[in-house]
This record gives C-alpha cells, structure tokens and sequence, in this order.
C-alpha cells in the first residue's frame, strides 16, 4: 500500500519568513495530492491540490511543487503570518475511488 | 446549511459500552469516509463507501462496524469500547478524484 513521509514534524519561523514542507510518496500510482491545515480543534481543511499532470501550483502567498520521478511534492508558504500557524498534512491519492493516505502531520509556529 | 455535520461532538463512556457516532452531507457528494485521529495528530483512514457500498475497509478491529443507509449519511458503531479507541473520529465526503470536506469531529474519551 501507499506510504507517505513527511518532514519536519515541527517547524518554527519568524513571521515574514518561509516556510518549507516536504513529503514523500511511495505509490506510482497515485496522482493527486492534496495539502490541508488543521487549525487547533478543528477539522482538516484543502488549502490547496496538485494532480499528477502538473509540476507546481500557487495560490497567492501558497505553493506546491510535485515531482513525479523522484515521488516528492512541497508546500512553500512565503511571508509567513500569525494565523498560518497550524498543522499541516500532505496526502497521497491513487485509485478511482481515492484511497487517501495523509502524512504525519507537520506543527507550523510562526513567532510574531 | 453546514456542509458535513457529525453527531454526538463529545462522546465520554465507559469501557465495554457500545456508542454510535452519526455523519450526514448535504453536498450531494458520493464518497463518504470515517477517520481516525490520535493524541499525536495521526489521521488515519478507517472506512470508505462510494454509493453505500464499501469500498475501503483498513485494518480496523471488528468492534467497529460502518452502515451507510443511503448515500448522504455514513455512520459508524463501535462495540465493547477499549481505552484506545480514544480519539477523535472525523467523517468526511468527496466527489470521486476531490477533494475531502471534513466533518467538525466527534472527541471520543473512553474511561
């Protein structure tokens, strides 16, 4: 089965500065990747996806980057605010039916 | 007009009680999922039904059992409740090959 890793599993930066994500996958088959952000007691929400077909996506001051052969993909969050302090989770999609696997989680603190 | 609610929120029982857990969606979806959230953040799919056939079934102890008696509503039984089935259990929905919407989260303490 699909196998995600990802890194760090915490992370902490000064507010204005980047903040970098990664996760590996070990299924070719998947071919959809989505990153959420988990708020403290809250549920996991999309901030943004890539497919299989693409190598990166932005989203204002959000950034993925996928590369297949090598079975990685990134979240590049820039400027760095308060309130992207979160838990962040990359997954790994394959399957008609999206068998959803989710990384372990990374801890973003962005110190004020 | 909330997308995925999720019933009861908190859930606190004994030992060896046997507790239900509730997911609706409104979004006309036709995937619905059940979750597994540990104390360390660890999401971890459980159950997953296309149509109310299920098509995911992880390595889940037979204590849990999913019934999805139409294709907006999956829930979700547990039997002879274990101290470590402490949790939180999140129900989601998606169209095929989309993204998931999360329920709000059921916070299940077993004591």
């Amino acid at each position: 089965g699909e196998n995600v890793e990802q890194h760090p599993s915490t992370l902490s930066v000064q507010e204005g500065d980047s903040a970098v994500i990664k996760c590996t996958y070990s299924d070719s088959a998947s071919n959809y990747f989505p990153w959420y952000k988990q708020e403290l007691g809250k549920r996991p929400q999309l901030i943004i996806d890539i497919r299989s077909n693409v190598g990166e996506k932005k989203d204002q001051r959000i950034a993925v980057t996928l590369n297949k052969t090598a079975k990685h993909f990134s979240l590049h969050i820039t400027e760095t605010q308060p309130e992207d302090s979160a838990v962040y989770f990359c997954a790994a999609v394959s399957g008609g039916y999206q068998k959803v696997t989710f990384g372990t989680g990374t801890k973003l603190q962005v110190i004020p | 007009d909330t997308a995925v609610s999720q019933t009861p929120k908190y859930l606190v029982t004994q030992m060896g009680n046997d507790k239900s857990i509730k997911c609706e969606q409104n979004l006309g979806h036709d995937t619905m999922y059940w979750y597994k959230q540990d104390s360390k953040k660890f999401l971890k799919i459980m159950f997953s039904y296309n149509n109310k056939e299920l098509i995911i079934n992880e390595t889940v102890p037979n204590r849990f059992s999913p019934k999805s008696p139409d294709k907006a509503h999956l829930n979700l039984h547990i039997n002879s409740l274990e101290l470590g089935d402490s949790a939180v259990y999140f129900c989601a929905s998606s169209r095929t090959r989309e993204d998931q919407y999360f329920g709000p989260g059921t916070r299940l303490l077993v004591l």
